[in-house]
């Protein structure tokens, strides 16, 4: 069945430095990707998607490409503030396209 | 719009007591979710409805049971709650199932069996 792995955390990063997410998959076809983002005490919110290869999704300065080439789709952002940190999943569907498929999560933590 | 409701907030139970998990979306979507997140293991699929009257076994059904009341609701039950099922439990609903769809998380229970 589909599934995903991400880098391990904590992430700590200060603020203004370059923040990379590892996510790589395992999948029957081209399933679409995600990144969810989880604030302390909060449900998960989308954060940014991508439905087929070489596409960009990009939202509040992050982006992740999916690489079909590599089976991969790793975050990215150029310049990290305070207000960043939270808990980084990446997800794909599920083989039965029924439900996504998380990633164990990636903390990331950034110092003023 | 609320979004994704839940309640409670917060649970403590004893090992073998029962207790239900309600969840309520305002969005009119169709497809509706039970996830456990436990530290280091990410989400895991509980069970899901993919539409009104539906109800299917998601990764990790056991001891659960779900009803889906309505479009709007949709309650995951312990019948006996053990304390492997203490975890942070979210509901989560989409427009219909699919990766197109974007799901929508509610703030989860934590619920602690002890």
């Amino acid at each position: 069945g589909n599934s995903v792995t991400q880098m391990e955390g904590p992430v700590t990063l200060s603020e203004e430095a370059f923040l990379t997410i590892n996510c790589t998959y395992t999948a029957t076809g081209y399933p679409s990707l995600f990144w969810y983002v989880q604030y302390p005490g909060e449900g998960l919110q989308l954060l940014l998607k991508a439905t087929k290869a070489d596409d960009k999704g990009s939202n509040k300065g992050f982006e992740a490409t999916y690489r079909k080439e590599t089976t991969s789709f790793h975050l990215e952002k150029g310049s990290v503030q305070v207000s960043d940190s939270a808990v980084y999943f990446c997800a794909l569907e599920n083989q039965a396209g029924t439900a996504l498929i998380f990633g164990k999560g990636t903390t990331l933590s950034v110092s003023s | 719009n609320a979004g994704v409701t839940q309640t409670p907030k917060f649970q403590v139970l004893k090992t073998g007591q029962s207790m239900t998990l309600q969840c309520a979306q305002d969005m009119n979507h169709n497809s509706m979710y039970w996830y456990r997140q436990d530290p280091g293991m990410g989400l895991r699929l509980i069970y899901y409805s993919a539409s009104e009257g539906t109800t299917d076994k998601g990764e990790v059904p056991n001891g659960y049971n779900v009803s889906r009341l309505n479009k709007r609701e949709f309650s995951l039950r312990l019948e006996s709650a053990a304390p492997s099922q203490t975890s942070v439990y979210f509901c989560a609903s989409s427009r219909d199932r699919g990766s197109y769809n974007e799901q929508f998380f509610g703030p989860g229970t934590r619920l602690t069996v002890l």
